[in-house]
């Protein structure tokens, strides 16, 4: 069965300073991979999603993530952090067939300091 | 386009009580999920149906029922309320499974309180 680690349950970073927000899987093939944000209140929105081809992959706001095999790693990044970008960040993993699903990480809040 | 809807946005219950969650999606998607949130537990599936008519388990199934009886909607129910069940619901559908290359959407999300 597939896992998810976010290994930061907070991280504060400075208002147009770089984000990294790490994520590490397992699972025995290349999974699919996703980041999902949620602002305070609402459901989860998608950022981005892995499920081959070129590991460096670009998602909404800014955002881009980085899959590193050897690794086992799903990390995402952006360059200069708005204040807006304050929520709670998911990295997912699920298995490449069609019945499978999701498996969450428990979540890295993000505060942004100005 | 509403997207995935839930209703009620918020309950509160007393243990024992039974009441049903709704969720209905415009976007005539063949999944659909239900999962559970929890302070530091990320999100948990509960019950999920790949298809009218059809349910399965997931990682958080007991205590709750579902049902897929339309295509648009899919219902969780808790037949006898405890204070453990208390937890922000999230619904989410897709057209197909991860195999298909397509991402979840989300639905905003049922408060429930269980005294």
């Amino acid at each position: 069965a597939q896992s998810v680690t976010q290994p930061d349950i907070h991280i504060t970073v400075s208002e147009g300073a770089s984000l990294e927000l790490r994520c590490n899987y397992s699972y025995g093939a290349t999974p699919y991979l996703f980041w999902y944000v949620q602002s305070p209140g609402q459901g989860l929105q998608l950022l981005l999603k892995y499920f081959s081809g070129d590991t460096l992959v670009q998602g909404i706001k800014g955002f881009e993530a980085e899959f590193k095999r050897s690794q086992s790693s799903f990390n995402l990044r952006k360059p200069s952090v708005h204040w807006s970008d304050a929520a709670e960040y998911f990295c997912a993993v699920g298995a490449n067939s069609g019945y499978s699903t999701l498996t969450f990480g428990k979540g890295t809040m993000l505060l942004v300091s100005p | 386009n509403a997207g995935v809807t839930q209703t009620p946005k918020f309950r509160v219950l007393k243990t024992g009580q039974s009441m049903t969650l709704l969720c209905a999606q415009d976007m005539n998607h063949e999944y659909m999920y239900w999962y559970r949130q929890d302070p530091g537990m990320g999100l948990r599936l509960i019950h999920y149906s790949v298809g009218e008519g059809t349910t399965a388990k997931g990682e958080v199934p007991d205590g709750y029922n579902v049902s897929r009886l339309k295509k648009q909607n899919f219902l969780l129910g808790l037949e006898s309320a405890a204070p453990s069940q208390t937890s922000v619901y999230f619904c989410a559908s897709s057209p197909q499974g991860l195999g298909g290359n397509q991402p979840q959407h989300f639905g905003d999300g049922t408060r429930l309180s269980i005294l």
